[in-house]
């Protein structure tokens, strides 16, 4: 079935710094993609996604790419600041309509000041 | 406008008990989804409505887990005999689902997180 694999944290950076957290997925057809994030005591929130492949997502200075020859949406970011303290989720829908989500098991973020 | 709230936001149950879990949908949207999300996890899919009709419950793991969405509005999702392999934190998300794509987005929210002792 569809899967959703991303870098196991937790991940510490000090501010500033460049941010890469890795993710590949496994889906038949073509499936949206997603990066959602849960900050400390808060609920899931969507941070970007892309529908297709070579899309580009972007938000919040983040962004990720859908490639589909290598299966891949990394998240990336070029600077990070403490308040990017989080645990980040990839994950993966079926296209067209409402469809169950799948997630990765997440990365926990840490920015040291 | 108001998101999607759950409740009860914590709760405590003995091994054995019944537990319903609530979810408010935004107003307005047709879809609802719930989700489990144990201790250093992602959430997994538990089951789906659009409407009153669940569409699908292939993610229900066992037959103690029932729910229901009677008038295509708010839902609960039922444990029975509940067992402390259920702790988790059950997510409840819904969409609007209509016509253009951007309102199939899944908005979560907070989650009820279900300790079994």
């Amino acid at each position: 079935g569809d899967s959703v694999t991303q870098m196991e944290g937790p991940v510490t950076l000090s501010e500033e710094a460049f941010l890469t957290i890795n993710c590949t997925y496994t889906a038949t057809g073509y499936p949206s993609l997603f990066w959602y994030v849960q900050y400390p005591g808060e609920g899931l929130q969507l941070l970007l996604k892309a529908t297709k492949a070579d899309d580009k997502g972007s938000n919040k200075g983040f962004e990720a790419t859908y490639r589909k020859e290598t299966t891949s949406f990394h998240l990336e970011k070029g600077s990070v600041q403490v308040s990017d303290s989080a645990v980040y989720f990839c994950a993966l829908s079926g296209s067209g309509g409402a469809s169950k989500i799948i997630f990765g098991s997440g990365t926990r973020l840490s920015i040291r000041p | 406008g108001a998101g999607v709230s759950q409740s009860p936001r914590y709760k405590v149950a003995k091994r054995g008990q019944d537990v319903a879990l609530r979810c408010d949908p935004i107003s307005g949207h047709v879809s609802l989804f719930w989700y489990q999300q144990a201790l250093g996890q992602g959430p997994e899919f538990l089951t789906y409505f659009q409407n009153e009709a669940q569409l699908d419950k292939s993610g229900l793991p066992s037959d103690r887990f029932f729910a229901e969405r009677p008038e295509g509005s708010v839902s609960t999702l039922k444990i029975q005999r509940t067992q402390q392999e259920d702790s988790a934190v059950y997510l409840c998300a819904s969409s609007l689902s209509r016509g253009t794509e951007s309102s199939y987005e899944q908005y979560f929210g907070p989650g009820t997180r279900l300790t079994v002792t």
